[in-house]
């Protein structure tokens, strides 16, 4: 079963703006990451937030963690163009539970 | 250093043949994943191995599903008596043996059974 759920599934707007992703999850986690996937193509690792971490930076790039109920958010500041792609979170336990457990995506559009 | 390596890109096959998906990780990872990914929907998990072992096969069917990871040579993610409902986008990733958090992701197989 799927473990995260973004919202909002499309995001459009105009370049410039700002774009916020949510997601949330069910059980208990050791991390949650997110990823971009241009369309047809492969994943690429945007940002990782262990549990014990509230808000991550990473140039345009912000993320919250809320444990307590159980949600994150992604902001892109200053939309490009180029940010057109869909954004997952994924999850991953502690201990040896390694596997990443995938929400369905927000698909994003620029527009310039 | 490249990136994780997956092949062929594209694979097509007819329903009752069987598919095989190559994954090289990227140099010095030991720790492979496969996802499948099918059209709008997100990833999920088939199985996690190390070097010749199986750690996870959790989510992979317990029928017509196989996959390795040899000594020597790529991961391989064997599909047999495929299926039209096998078609989906099949990804590969790895991660360091001591940074064992983050997954880099191969460009991923697009399987298309006829």
């Amino acid at each position: 079963s799927q473990q995260g759920e973004e919202d909002p599934q499309a995001l459009s707007i105009q370049e410039g703006e700002n774009a916020t992703m949510n997601c949330s999850y069910k059980t208990s986690i050791n991390n949650l990451q997110w990823y971009r996937q241009n369309s047809g193509r492969g994943l690429v690792h945007l940002i990782l937030i262990r549990s014990n971490e509230r808000e991550k930076h990473s140039g345009r790039l912000r993320v919250t963690l809320d444990t307590s109920k159980k949600s994150s958010s992604l902001l892109i500041t200053a939309s490009r163009a180029a940010d057109t792609a869909s954004y997952f979170c994924a999850t991953a336990g502690g201990g040896n539970n390694r596997k990443l457990i995938w929400g369905l995506g927000t698909s994003l559009a620029v527009n310039p | 250093n490249a990136g994780v390596m997956q092949n062929p890109r594209h694979l097509v096959r007819r329903r009752g043949q069987e598919a095989r998906l190559r994954c090289s990780p990227m140099k010095g990872h030991s720790h492979v994943y496969w996802y499948r990914q099918l059209p709008e929907e997100g990833l999920k998990f088939m199985v996690y191995l190390q070097k010749e072992n199986i750690i996870d096969e959790s989510g992979m069917p317990k029928e017509r599903f196989s996959a390795e990871f040899p000594k020597e040579g790529p991961s391989i993610l064997r599909i047999q008596q495929v299926v039209r409902g096998d078609s989906a986008a099949y990804f590969c990733a790895s991660s360091y043996r001591e940074n064992q958090e983050t997954q880099y992701f191969g460009p991923g197989t697009r399987l298309l059974v006829l």
